[in-house]
């Protein structure tokens, strides 16, 4: 296992150019985070799936995003018609849910990023 | 809405000394988790250490251990005979837990912690 992976690592494009970001989870994991963090401040959530189902969007996720996970194994999240305000690191990360008797928490495992800069 | 606050934008300390990140939050949440990650010049996150706030004994791994003040909201992260690989952002995190499941975070401003030698 060898951990969340994503790619590329660093992408630098124009504005009002379309972007595409991949995430490969951990394995077994079934659910799937997507974070953005700018400079010197913590990530903020963007969305997560369940599965192959997105379960949760936040409103920092505006119409030019979009987000997928065919399959419930990789994800992809695009940004259309970049500006500049999208330059940030796009952080995906991984858990496993865990159901039944016992309680389980999970955690949630990091990948090293994408960092996006908008010219 | 929950919030996070870590109010130490920058920290230092010298190797082998022990230092104190602290945290507070805000939930109306009765049961949630609590984290520490901590992000390296090299950017990725790594979990540090977590806490469920049920328990009430506080969670420690080797060097690393909280303080956890539930009726307070705070949850301070020391990090005793520290090392110059403990150089880094230090973020702390909030998750409500849903029936078991943690969701999303929600993470502070983070502490950036240099280790002095």
């Amino acid at each position: 296992d060898t951990g969340v992976s994503q790619d590329p690592r660093h992408k630098i494009t124009k504005r009002g150019q379309n972007v595409t970001f991949r995430c490969d989870p951990i394995s077994e994991h079934n659910r799937l985070y997507w974070y953005r963090q700018t400079l010197g401040q913590g990530p903020e959530f963007l969305t997560y799936f369940q599965n192959e189902a997105q379960l949760e969007k936040s409103r920092l996720l505006s119409d030019r995003f979009s987000a997928e996970r065919p399959k419930g194994s990789f994800s992809t999240l695009e940004i259309q018609r970049t500006e500049q305000g999208d330059s940030a690191m796009y952080l995906c990360a991984s858990s496993l849910e865990s159901y039944g008797q016992e309680f389980v928490p999970d955690t949630q495992y990091f990948g090293p990023g994408t960092r996006l800069t908008v010219l | 809405a929950q919030t996070v606050t870590q109010s130490q934008p920058e920290m230092s300390v010298q190797e082998a000394e022990t230092v104190t990140l602290s945290c507070t939050y805000d939930t109306s949440e009765s049961n949630y988790y609590l984290f520490w990650y901590k992000q390296p010049p090299s950017r990725q996150m790594i979990l540090v250490i977590r806490q469920e706030a049920y328990k009430q004994q506080n969670a420690t791994e080797n060097r690393f251990s909280v303080n956890f003040q539930k009726a307070a909201k705070s949850f301070s992260l020391k990090i005793s005979d520290s090392q110059l690989g403990d150089t880094a952002m230090y973020f702390c995190a909030f998750g409500a837990n849903y029936g078991g499941s943690q969701g999303n975070l929600i993470f502070g401003k983070g502490t950036k912690l240099s280790v002095k030698p």
